[in-house]
Order: structure tokens, then sequence, then C-alpha cells
């Protein structure tokens, strides 16, 4: 079974600053790996995944992120955050098992990320 | 192209009641799945629907079961509500092939009292 850990519950940060959310998994097996966002009261966004290839991820909104293999993580990292980067974030992951995947995604427990002017 | 739309927005039972919520996916696909996010926490997996069959289910019980149509449209029912029931259900629609990328709707709050 995979697991998902998200290290920081909240992250506070000022807006032009960067910031880095990390995130860390556990699987038998390669995965694909994904970010999304939620702001309040709406559904999930897709930020940016990992399917295979180059390691570092470009995504919307000017994140990126970059898989570690050795270190089994998957950190979304923003150079200077906005004020409308406020929302909660989520990493997950998926199993990479060919033809006989369906695509359940695990999810971590969410960061909040609040950006103060 | 139509994203992924849930209806109803919000909704209020009472313990012991059935509810239904329904799902529409994005053009083209033809595989959904519900997840489960309760408050404060990541969405938990329930199962998926592919060509009307389920295809994967999550550790949830069988008062949990759902169906999908022809046009690929697909709801989710819950018998005898308890008061975890309470959270948010979202609606994820992708292609069977789509390495697991899913397109999420906006979600239905269920509040069960």
């Amino acid at each position: 079974a995979q697991s998902v850990t998200q290290l920081d519950s909240q992250v506070p940060v000022f807006e032009e600053a960067p910031v880095e959310l990390r995130c860390n998994y556990s699987s038998s097996v390669s995965v694909y790996l994904f970010w999304y966002v939620q702001y309040p009261n709406q559904g999930l966004q897709l930020l940016l995944k990992y399917l295979s290839g180059s390691t570092l991820v470009k995504g919307i909104n000017g994140f990126e992120a970059e898989f570690n293999k050795s270190q089994t993580s998957f950190h979304l990292r923003k150079p200077s955050v906005h004020i409308s980067d406020t929302a909660e974030y989520f990493c997950a992951v998926s199993v990479n098992a060919g033809g006989t995947s369906y695509g359940k995604l695990t999810f971590g427990q969410g960061t909040i990320l609040t950006v103060h002017p | 192209e139509t994203g992924v739309t849930q209806s109803p927005t919000h909704l209020i039972k009472t313990r012991g009641q059935q509810v239904t919520l329904r799902c529409s996916s994005q053009s083209g696909h033809n595989t959904v799945s519900w997840y489960q996010q309760a408050l404060g926490q990541g969405p938990q997996f329930i199962f998926q629907y592919y060509r009307e069959e389920e295809n994967g289910r999550g550790n949830f019980p069988p008062r949990f079961s759902g169906l999908q149509f022809p046009n690929y449209s697909s709801e989710l029912n819950v018998n005898a509500l308890e008061l975890d029931d309470s959270a948010l259900y979202l609606c994820a629609s992708s292609l069977v092939a789509g390495f697991g990328e899913q397109f999420f709707g906006p979600g239905t709050r269920l509040t069960v009292l």
C-alpha cells in the first residue's frame, strides 16, 4: 500500500517570499506523483504531475516540484508567492502498475499555505 | 469543454437516512472516481467506475454504493447515514489510460445531523 506524508500542516509566509511545501511518500512499486490545490469551498485543481522523465516538473501559477527517488520525496516550491496562493495544498500518489492500474489517488493530509501581506 | 459537475452543492440529512449524490464527468472521460474529504483531512478514495462497473474500492462499508450510466455520469449512494459521513464528497473523472490524472468537480457538502 502507498502512503503520503506532508510534513507541515500549516506554512505561513510573507508575500514575495519563497516557499517549499514538503511531501514524502512510501510505496513498494513505482508511482506517479501529483500536487493539487484546493481553494476554500472548492474542489481540487491539479498544479503539476510527475509521470516519468525529468525529475524537475513545472506546473501552473509558477509552481515547480522535484522528484527525488532516493529520498522518496516530491517537494513543491515557488520562488515568490502572492496573496492569491493562499490555499490548501495536497500531495498525492497513484501506483504505476501499467495496464492494471486504475489510478486510485492516495492523498496526504494537506498543507495550508497562508500568504501574509 | 465542460468540466466535472456535481449536484447538489450542499445537502443536510439526518442520521439513518439515505442520500444520492450525482456527478457528470468531463467530456471524453469514461472513468469516474469518488472521494470523501472529512474536515481537515485529505480526500479518501471510495471507489471507481469504468464502463458502468466498479473498478476498485477503498476501505468503505457496503452501505456506500455507486452507479455509472452509459453517458459516463455517476451516482454515489449512501444508506443508513451516520454522523461521521458528514464530509465533502468529490467526484473525479479520468481516462483509464490517463496515468491516474483525475479532474475534480467542486464537490457536494453533506451534513448529517
